[in-house]
């Protein structure tokens, strides 16, 4: 089973500043099938990136995704008020077992 | 647009059974593969179960491996977890999800739609 093992645990920033958040997998993730994740209080995930750098359908150009092998990286160019939220990221190279990092939390400092 | 609607969630004692259902709509249900992720309280995402379009593929994460069945019924456009010797460590918010790759897939990928979930409590 591949681990996730994502950071910082909580990145504390202001509306306007850019967010790096890294995930970072326990053995290399095959063929860059990695995803990210966006969830707000009360709300399901919502699929923010895919194949590790590919943005989900409606999902705004300041949200870019990177990486390959162990090491990805999911950008936010300027956080907007709404991108305050928890992220995951999920590898799905060794399908049939898909997992998830434990989050990062984004929020207003 | 897409509509998966979870139901059958609720208050459960340790060692009974509960049956989750997912009300799919807005797509072609028969041919993506579908999946259950539980979150519990405070706590992050887990993958319970996968299966694919055809039922052909069927996949667990080992925390239920043996007590959960999931299943599908295509004409009806319903996603199922059948749940035995439920646990406490079981209590969670349990979503249905769409797999996101191409149609007739029989791995498992990301999920681009969620349903926003049923709560199963295990308690005495």
């Amino acid at each position: 089973e591949i681990v996730l093992t994502q950071s910082p645990g909580t990145l504390s920033l202001s509306p306007g500043e850019r967010a790096t958040l890294s995930c970072r997998a326990s053995q290399s993730v095959s063929s860059s099938y990695l995803a990210w994740y966006q969830q707000k209080p009360g709300q399901a995930p919502r699929l923010l990136i895919y194949g590790a750098s590919s943005r989900a359908t409606g999902i705004p150009d300041r949200f870019s995704g990177s990486g390959s092998g162990t090491d990805f990286t999911l950008t936010i160019s300027r956080l907007e008020p709404e991108d305050f939220a928890v992220y995951y990221c999920q590898q799905y190279g060794s399908s049939p077992w898909l997992t998830f990092g434990g989050g990062t939390k984004v929020e207003i400092k | 647009e897409v509509q998966l609607v979870e139901s059958g969630g609720g208050l459960v004692q340790p060692g009974r059974s509960l049956r989750l259902s997912c009300a799919a709509s807005g797509f072609t249900f028969d041919d993506y593969a579908m999946h259950w992720v539980r979150q519990a309280p405070g706590k992050g995402l887990e993958w319970v179960s996968g299966i694919s379009w055809n039922s052909g593929s069927i996949g667990y994460a080992d925390s239920v491996k043996g007590r959960f069945t999931i299943s599908r019924d295509n004409a009806k456009n319903s996603l199922y977890l059948q749940m035995n010797s439920l646990r406490a460590e079981d209590t969670a918010l349990y979503y249905c999800a769409k797999d996101g790759y191409l149609p007739y897939s029989s791995s498992w990928y990301y999920f681009d739609y969620w349903g926003q979930g049923t709560l199963v409590t295990v308690s005495s």
